[in-house]
């Protein structure tokens, strides 16, 4: 099946700097969502992105499908940005999403 | 309601014992999806809907576990005879059709324990 790979799978800062999270997939998607998942385990949207680029706020996020990866940038980070984000992708004839293993973000203040 | 709801949201039971998850989907999304998430794993399908139809149960480990979805809304995670391995979180999502292009919503989990 389809591989998801995140990296750095830890990543800590102090409150203000900037971050860049990556996700490598094996083969072509439909669909790829990045997500954060709170200290509460709470899997919160932030991104439907199977290609192009997206901004939210402080959150950005690139997918170039056909180089098969995506991108997730963390701008002004917020202790409350701690958590744990993971990308998850779709293949086609597959309804199914396939998360990577996640990257564990700290906060400090 | 606005969101995907599912309960409850701990579950503590004996090893040898049936456990009922419930799932409320986001109203007229048709379809739904389980998946399991072990501590410090990301998480993994188990089975998917379209409307009351189970299209994909690839994921379910074991014929302990079984999914229902008879009105194509509300659906439940049974497991039967349940072992410690079955600890983890089980997460609901549904998304609004039946094309592969649409985000899935997630609601919070069931958290399970098997003592």
């Amino acid at each position: 099946g389809i591989q998801v790979e995140q990296s750095p799978p830890d990543l800590i800062l102090q409150e203000g700097a900037n971050s860049t999270l990556r996700c490598n997939f094996s083969d072509s998607v439909n669909n790829l969502q990045w997500f954060h998942q709170n200290p509460w385990g709470q899997l919160i949207n932030l991104f439907y992105i199977p290609s192009g680029t997206k901004q939210n706020g402080r959150l950005s996020a690139t997918t170039v499908a056909t180089e098969r990866y995506s991108l997730l940038y963390i701008s002004s980070s917020q202790t409350t940005d701690s958590g744990v984000y993971f990308c998850a992708v779709q293949k086609g004839g597959s309804e199914k999403l396939v998360f990577g293993k996640g990257t564990k973000l700290t906060v400090n203040p | 309601g606005a969101g995907v709801s599912q309960s409850p949201r701990y579950k503590v039971a004996k090893r040898g014992q049936d456990v009922a998850l419930r799932c409320d989907p986001i109203s007229g999304h048709v379809s739904l999806f389980w998946y399991q998430q072990a501590l410090g794993q990301g998480p993994e399908f188990l089975t998917y809907f379209q409307n009351e139809a189970q299209l994909d149960k690839s994921g379910l480990p074991s014929d302990r576990f079984f999914a229902e979805r008879p009105e194509g809304s509300v659906s439940t995670l049974k497991i039967q005879r349940t072992q410690q391995e079955d600890s983890a979180v089980y997460l609901c999502a549904s998304s609004l059709g039946w094309r592969s292009n649409q985000p899935q919503h997630f609601g919070d989990g069931t958290r399970l324990s098997i003592l």
